[in-house]
């Protein structure tokens, strides 16, 4: 059975750069598209960008210049970078994997989410 | 961008009944592309119905999606005691991908 697993820091300072990684265990990374999404209460459920396993990225255009996701097969993980962060990027992120059910896109899979707080 | 807009905002209902939520897109959009997914406190979404009407894989059959093209709907056709959550709906059919709001289904 496939999981996902998010790591990183839970507290960030202002202006300092998000750092998380997503762990795919159960099975390969390989063949699909890999996604972040955060949940805030200000601004809901909120579509960050994804990355195909061969490395080709779509991100969120309100976010576009602060993000970078990639992906390391090797290790079966992918990795979200955010930027000059501020407390309005404080959420509960989320890793996630779109389906393979062509013509239908959908997240199939989700991790459990970690919660990132911007503070000083 | 795609804005959706669900409503009610929150639904009060008791277990056995039907609860009906919606869902509009600002621009039309392809059915294939409109999902609908269950969260629980502490949780994260869960996949219901994609492409607007099919179930995902182990969803009863109580859940059900229809509509097409700014109009969407998500029933429930009798609450059971675990489906008081709150549901999304998500749109993929331009970028940026976006949810609805919400729409809790509270315990009346």
């Amino acid at each position: 059975q496939v999981q996902l697993q998010e790591s990183g820091p839970g507290l960030v300072k202002p202006s300092e750069t998000l750092s998380l990684t997503c762990t795919v265990s159960g099975g390969s990374i390989s063949s699909y598209y890999w996604s972040w999404i955060r949940q805030s209460p200000g601004k809901g459920l909120e579509w960050i960008g994804f990355i195909f396993y061969s490395g080709s990225t779509n991100y969120n255009p309100s976010l576009k210049s602060r993000v970078t996701i990639s992906v390391d097969t090797s290790k079966n993980q992918f990795s979200l970078k955010l930027t000059s962060m501020t407390t309005a990027d404080t959420a509960v992120y989320y890793c996630g994997r779109l389906s393979l059910n062509s013509p239908y896109w959908y997240f199939d899979l989700w991790g459990r989410g970690t919660l990132v707080t911007v503070s000083s | 961008e795609n804005v959706l807009t669900q409503s009610p905002g929150t639904l009060s209902l008791s277990p056995g009944e039907r609860a009906t939520l919606f869902c509009r897109a600002s621009q039309s959009l392809n059915s294939y592309y409109l999902a609908w997914y269950q969260q629980k406190p502490g949780q994260a979404p869960r996949l219901l119905i994609y492409g607007a009407s099919n179930r995902a894989t182990g969803i009863p059959d109580r859940f059900s999606g229809s509509g097409s093209g700014t109009h969407f709907t998500l029933t429930i056709s009798r609450l059971e005691p675990e489906d008081f959550a709150v549901y999304y709906c998500q749109q993929y059919g331009s970028s940026p991908w976006t949810f609805g709001q919400g729409t809790k289904v509270e315990i009346k």
